[in-house]
């Protein structure tokens, strides 16, 4: 495992359903980033997190949105009763300081909500 | 005002052509600024940083000018497989370490 894992690629949802989003950062890397990308837009950040604490959820939406990123396993993106403007690529990037070091991103999960 | 600006395009050259793209950023603060390109439907890249210096990679020449607040990517000899997004990120911290994304420039280029 030499990357950004993020599952699943694709995800498809229901109005009102949940939708969980999983990414693994690169090994050795505990700075976690989530972007959201709308079609034909550009990358939106949402939050940043290091292992078992959110330091800047700024660009998260207040409600129905959270994340975490536990000691152990998967830094994991959760929408609840999802709307069809929640339908976008999200994209996971993880660094190894949180400093200005390039971030690595993963392939990106699609969610569409039907 | 948005933080990262970055005129969309697209930018339509032939193959060979010489191309280049600004990006402009609001806070003075900002501390590093890097150069990716995405494409279609596909994450993020990182093509190169970013150097008050100015910094060049075979054909690709990044630019910084701290003063005006602007950020450039020149390519030469443009390639088929060139065409992409191509997103300015600047880092800065206030608070919080943050990488801001510009929306992006789209190049096509033509045979």
């Amino acid at each position: 495992n030499a990357g950004v894992m993020q599952n699943p690629r694709h995800l498809v949802r229901r109005r009102g359903q949940e939708a969980r989003l999983r990414c693994s950062p690169m090994k050795g890397h505990s700075h976690v980033y989530w972007y959201r990308q709308l079609p034909e837009e550009g990358l939106k950040f949402m939050v940043y997190l290091q292992k078992e604490n959110i330091i800047d959820e700024s660009g998260m939406p207040k409600e129905r949105f959270s994340a975490e990123f536990p000691k152990e396993g998967p830094s994991i993106l959760r929408i609840q009763q999802v709307v069809r403007g929640d339908s976008a690529a999200y994209f996971c990037a993880s660094s190894p300081d949180g400093t200005d070091s390039p971030l690595h991103f993963g392939n990106g999960t699609r969610l569409t909500v039907t | 005002r948005k933080e990262v600006e970055q005129d969309p395009g697209p930018f339509n050259v032939p193959e060979g052509a010489t191309v280049a793209f600004n990006c402009t950023y609001s806070n003075s603060a900002s501390q590093s600024f890097f150069w990716y390109r995405q494409d279609c439907r596909k994450e993020p890249k990182l093509l190169m940083s970013v150097y008050s210096s100015g910094n060049e990679d075979g054909r690709f020449t990044a630019q910084l000018n701290r003063a005006s607040q602007y950020i450039s990517l020149l390519i030469r000899d443009s390639k088929l497989s060139d065409s992409a997004t191509y997103l300015c990120v600047v880092y800065y911290t206030t608070g919080f370490q943050k990488l801001v994304f510009g929306t992006g420039t789209r190049l096509l280029v033509s045979p």
